[in-house]
């Protein structure tokens, strides 16, 4: 199995800008997980989903922020619009037991 | 609040000796997990250890749980440049697999 996918890696946009993050989690898990992370606020759980439905979005900061996930093999974290303090890195991971991090998205908002 | 905080927050040993990360948390939980991250990397899993286990070994690592005093230790016998990292616990506390991380102990091996 390749892992979890994050696409893209890096982002670079402006201020105002709607940005979609995706996320490929290791087939067959069942649960799926979009964190951020910032050397301010360490490593943060926005939003997770078991079975394609969401079970907790108290992590999301604020409506800017929104998630999706239409079906097993695929999910989407949305931000519009951007703003310079959503700069951070973004990681999906997905589980069973055990949780399995993709790379990341470097998200730089200016 | 954090669940799960690491100590100390770094720790820079030289290569060959052994290091140990400690992690405690407040509530009690389900599964404890430790995990890598270097350097602009996403984070890679390393133990999952259950609340009935005391100790779980994977090469040169070393996990212990001691629920009654609500810590975890992580340990990494004789130490190589490559374990220069970040370490994080992560703790499930529902069995929902929703996990808390711990803010991580920055580990520098020096060679």
């Amino acid at each position: 199995d390749a892992g979890v996918i994050q696409s893209p890696r890096h982002e670079v946009t402006e201020m105002g800008q709607e940005v979609t993050l995706r996320c490929k989690p290791i087939s067959g898990h069942d649960y799926l997980f979009w964190y951020r992370q910032t050397m301010m606020r360490g490593l943060e759980l926005l939003i997770y989903f078991n079975n394609n439905v969401p079970i907790d979005d108290s992590g999301m900061p604020e409506d800017r922020f929104s998630a999706k996930m239409p079906n097993a093999s695929f999910s989407t974290l949305k931000i519009q619009p951007s703003e310079p303090r959503d700069s951070a890195v973004y990681f999906c991971a997905s589980s069973g037991d055990t949780q399995y991090f993709g790379p990341g998205t470097r998200l730089t908002v200016l | 609040s954090q669940q799960g905080e690491e100590d100390p927050q770094a720790l820079s040993i030289q290569e060959g000796e052994n290091a140990t990360m400690n992690c405690s948390y407040k509530t009690s939980i389900n599964n404890l997990q430790w995990y890598r991250q270097n350097s602009g990397r996403g984070l890679v899993h390393l133990i999952l250890i259950r609340s009935n286990e005391r100790e779980k070994h994977s090469g040169r690592l070393r996990v212990t749980l001691d629920t009654s005093k609500k810590s975890s230790s992580l340990l990494i016998t004789a130490s190589r440049a490559a374990d220069t990292a970040s370490y994080f616990c992560a703790t499930d506390t529902s069995g929902t697999y929703k996990y808390i991380f711990g803010t991580g102990t920055r580990l520098k091996v020096l060679a």
